[in-house]
């Protein structure tokens, strides 16, 4: 499985854009890039997933670039419910052995007013 | 938006008891999975079940857990004989495919767990 490495903690500020990056040097060829959220006592929510370039939806969008061995989760204009941990995983596609997800140690996003 | 529901939300037992933890996942998805977080660490995988026995499982998961779908509906972990270092968040997830790189996997509310 492919290593991430992520910040420990981020601090940002209502209304700010958030840009959380995530390397992962190791990753597979058929491995994709999956980002999930965690409040505190919630289980963890899927926020986007991305193989290559950029993608986009209603909560965030995630930038990969062409040698895919990092990868950018961008919050646009953050609240104080966007205070999360954000985990940032790479894991095959595919129904082959069905590893389960594997979670590292996130990045703590703390938004102040 | 299909839940996954866990009960109870939060459980205390005394140590040497036996606990089990339950699960609903979403109707049509085919693979079940349990997790825990310990306070303040990260979350770590436990197990996975697909068509019936067990797929995968982790170091933590030793013979003092074991997991169950009694009926069409149910999930459930069973801790045989609980340690003061069980006390944790216990999460259920399910998801429709094994893999598919992470995507999709719905995770309930949790069921936190202490051990006195």
């Amino acid at each position: 499985l492919a290593k991430t490495t992520q910040p420990i903690s981020m601090d940002s500020y209502e209304g700010q854009e958030v840009n959380i990056t995530c390397s992962h040097n190791n990753i597979a060829t058929n491995d994709y890039i999956t980002w999930y959220q965690q409040f505190p006592s919630q289980g963890p929510r899927f926020i986007i997933q991305g193989y290559k370039t950029k993608v986009t939806n209603e909560v965030a969008s995630l930038f990969i670039p062409a040698d895919r061995k990092s990868s950018t989760l961008s919050l646009p204009r953050v609240s104080l419910s966007d205070t999360a941990v954000y985990y940032c995983l790479v894991a095959q596609r595919g129904d082959t052995g069905r590893r389960a997800l594997t979670f590292g140690s996130g990045t703590r996003l703390q938004v102040q007013p | 938006e299909p839940e996954v529901t866990q009960t109870p939300s939060h459980q205390v037992t005394q140590m040497g008891q036996e606990v089990i933890l339950r699960c609903v996942p979403i109707s049509n998805h085919l693979y079940f999975y349990w997790y825990r977080q310990i306070l303040g660490q990260k979350v770590e995988f436990l197990v996975s079940f697909y068509n019936n026995e067990i797929s995968e499982k982790s170091e933590i998961f030793d013979d003092q857990f074991s997991v169950e779908r009694p009926d069409g509906s149910n999930f459930t972990l069973k801790i045989r004989s609980t340690k003061l270092e069980d006390s944790a968040m216990y999460f259920c997830a399910s998801s429709e495919s094994g893999t598919r790189g992470g995507y999709g996997y719905t995770f309930g509310s949790g069921t936190r767990l202490t051990v006195v």
